[in-house]
């Protein structure tokens, strides 16, 4: 079975610090994709970034990073400079590549992050 | 493109009623999801279809929960009837028909059950 770990619940720094989510997966399956998800308050979960089993490089997108490590089984988030804009539940999620039909999208349970103005 | 569309956005009853949840997909995606967000927690697929045949209901409450998806395009998740732990955000999610696709997620429908 599949299982995602975002051990903090909630963040809160000050606006212009870094901040850094946490995710732990776990999985049997040596093909899979981790993704993370923005829930800002309007409701809908927005697409930030996917990453397969096979490619360990981390990426920059802008203000955000992410570093993959099988070695640990994490995909951990970054945000450099938090600006406002950036308070919203982050949700990193986990997708196996099994049979036809069993491809679903496990979850974290979420962090909070609030950032302050 | 145009996003996932969802209606009712939100919705109140009383225990015991039945209530039909809508989405529309993006064009194109064979694919579609409900989910089910209890609050503070991540959401929790209920059902997933491919066209219009389902692959995977193993979390949905068939003895409450029922879903269509007919002609592979629109689809509705119906409760009948509620109870006070269905009080969640209902979210409907499509992708197109390859795993490294993402999903691209609905506003959700806020349930209230009193």
């Amino acid at each position: 079975a599949q299982k995602v770990t975002q051990a903090q619940t909630e963040i809160s720094v000050v606006e212009k610090e870094d901040v850094t989510l946490d995710c732990v997966y776990e999985t049997r399956d040596t093909t899979y994709y981790l993704f993370w998800y923005k829930q800002p308050p309007s409701g809908e979960l927005v697409f930030l970034i996917r990453r397969n089993s096979f490619d360990e490089q981390n990426e920059i997108s802008g203000r955000y990073s992410w570093n993959f490590q099988k070695s640990t089984s994490s995909f951990n988030f970054t945000i450099t400079a938090s600006q406002v804009v950036d308070s919203a539940v982050y949700f990193c999620a986990l997708r196996i590549e099994a049979n036809f039909g069993n491809e679903k999208l496990t979850f974290g349970t979420g962090t909070r992050l609030t950032i302050i103005p | 493109e145009a996003g996932v569309a969802q209606s009712p956005r939100y919705k109140i009853i009383e225990k015991r009623q039945s209530v039909a949840f809508w989405c529309n997909p993006i064009s194109g995606h064979a694919t579609l999801y409900w989910y089910q967000q209890i609050l503070g927690q991540g959401p929790k697929l209920l059902i997933q279809f491919q066209n219009n045949g389902v692959v995977d209901d193993s979390q949905l409450p068939k003895d409450r929960f029922s879903a269509e998806r007919l002609k592979g395009v629109d689809s509705t998740l119906k409760i009948q009837p509620a109870k006070l732990e269905d009080s969640a955000v209902y979210l409907c999610a499509s992708s197109r028909q390859d795993y490294n696709s993402p999903l691209h997620f609905g506003n959700g429908t806020r349930l209230t059950v009193t």
